[in-house]
């Protein structure tokens, strides 16, 4: 069992559909990561949250530490946000330093 | 430099052969991390740097990896008498320092390393 798993691991949505991707890890963790890899390879972070909820643009995280879950809200989905998006969590120290990452994400959103 | 930079960004190598795959990370990024991508997967850790010192190599496969930092900049991993398993996406990432919950990695492009 892979130690950060996602949901689902791939999806096709609908220009203009309410997306929402998940994240659950087994362990505590300091602080989780939200990155979108583009379909060159490149990674961009999204968000990085150790609790709460953060929102930029049309990109929304949650994270519920007591459930050891995050999720990834995408309003109004366009073409151009197809990529991979993966969750990857940091460990309390002395971990701290080293990412766990899920496997990913597929989304492709049809116009 | 305005990102972390990787080269080459793409490999391709015959097995047995050395390779070396470098990455120059964010000026003033005391930090700097190895990662490798298999197709289909999220990255897995290979190696962690703060400033010249490799403080971690637990994810480094085997003895035929190996990576330094001299001058705690610019970084080369190296595979020696490469294999075909070994062939996958190779990231680097930096960061300003590596402890602590809420500090970002930035990652490079990659270096895709096909071993025929």
């Amino acid at each position: 069992k892979n130690e950060v798993e996602q949901s689902p691991q791939n999806l096709t949505a609908q220009e203009g559909e309410f997306i929402t991707i998940n994240c659950s890890y087994s362990v505590g963790i300091s602080a989780l990561h939200w990155l979108q890899q583009h379909p060159g390879g490149g990674i961009v972070s999204l968000f990085m949250l150790s609790s709460g909820k953060k929102k930029h643009g049309r990109l929304i995280a949650t994270i519920n530490i007591q459930e050891k879950h995050s999720s990834l809200h995408i309003t109004a989905s366009h073409p151009r946000d197809s990529a991979v998006y993966i969750c990857a969590v940091k460990y309390p120290p002395p971990g701290t330093y080293k990412y766990i990452f899920g496997t990913g994400t597929r989304l492709k959103v049809l116009a | 430099g305005a990102g972390v930079s990787q080269s080459p960004r793409y490999k391709v190598t015959k097995r047995g052969q050395d390779v070396a795959l470098r990455c120059d990370p964010i000026s003033g990024h005391v930090s700097l991390y190895w990662y490798r991508q298999a197709l289909g997967q999220g990255p897995e850790f290979l190696t962690y740097f703060n400033y010249e010192a490799q403080q971690d190599k637990s994810g480094l496969p085997n003895d035929r990896f190996s990576a330094e930092r001299p001058e705690g900049s610019i970084s080369t991993l190296t595979i020696q008498r490469t294999e075909q398993r070994d062939s996958a996406m190779y990231r680097c990432a930096s960061s300003r320092t590596g402890v602590g919950w809420n500090t970002e990695a930035f990652f490079g492009q990659g270096t895709r390393l096909t071993v025929v």
